[in-house]
């Protein structure tokens, strides 16, 4: 079955620390991966997208993420969190006989100042 | 700035009770999503629409849900009757066919007392 898994389920991080979240899905052919970020209380969000060419994508927010094809991988990092990226953040990836969006199960982050 | 938009934002109900939530997706965008969120289940697809046609209501509970799209800018969602296990937060998100990116409404907060 098409899924998607973040191992990271609760990061604690202090301001300026680097990030970065773990996100993959199994195969299923050609992806479309996505990153959306839920603020506290709000809807989610797109941060950024990967459909195909550099597979370093950035994002908004000094966010980035890589995908690693081979390791059916597509982490999210930001080099140094402030307190205002604290949310949920999810993976998503569209396989592409489907308009649908699987979606990871969200890793929580947590900034303190 | 195009967004879609949900009504009501909040719903308070008794068990029982019959609920309405209404979505207005962007103008344009053929395909129409509604998702769940709670806690424990995470981000759930409930059903989805392209060109106003059902596609997939698989995640939907048959017995007491059902999803229509009476016109291009109108998707409801309908609990009938409501019981306490629906209570979460319903999302409607609306994409441009082809391009798989998702655009989220701010939500529904649905209680079932």
């Amino acid at each position: 079955a098409q899924s998607v898994s973040q191992h990271n389920h609760h990061v604690i991080l202090s301001e300026a620390a680097s990030l970065e979240l773990g996100c993959n899905y199994s195969y299923g052919g050609t992806v479309n991966l996505f990153w959306y970020v839920q603020y506290p209380g709000q809807h989610l969000q797109l941060l950024l997208k990967y459909f195909s060419g550099d597979p370093l994508v950035k994002g908004i927010k000094g966010f980035e993420a890589e995908f690693i094809k081979s390791k059916f991988s597509f982490n999210l990092r930001k080099p140094s969190v402030q307190w205002s990226d604290t949310a949920e953040y999810f993976c998503a990836v569209n396989y592409r006989n489907t308009d649908k969006l699987i979606f990871g199960t969200g890793t929580r982050l947590q900034v303190f100042p | 700035d195009a967004r879609v938009t949900q009504t009501p934002r909040h719903k308070v109900t008794e068990m029982g009770q019959e609920v309405t939530m209404r979505c207005q997706p962007i103008l344009g965008h053929n395909t129409v999503f509604w998702y769940r969120q709670t806690m424990m289940q995470g981000l759930e697809l409930l059903a989805y629409f392209r060109n106003r046609a059902p596609l997939d209501d698989s995640g939907m509970p048959k017995d007491r849900f059902s999803a229509e799209m009476p016109d291009a800018t109108l998707a409801t969602l309908k609990i009938q009757p409501s019981e306490p296990r629906d209570s979460a937060v319903y999302f409607c998100a609306s994409g441009p066919t082809g391009t798989y990116e998702q655009f989220f409404g701010p939500g529904t907060r649905l209680t079932v007392l």
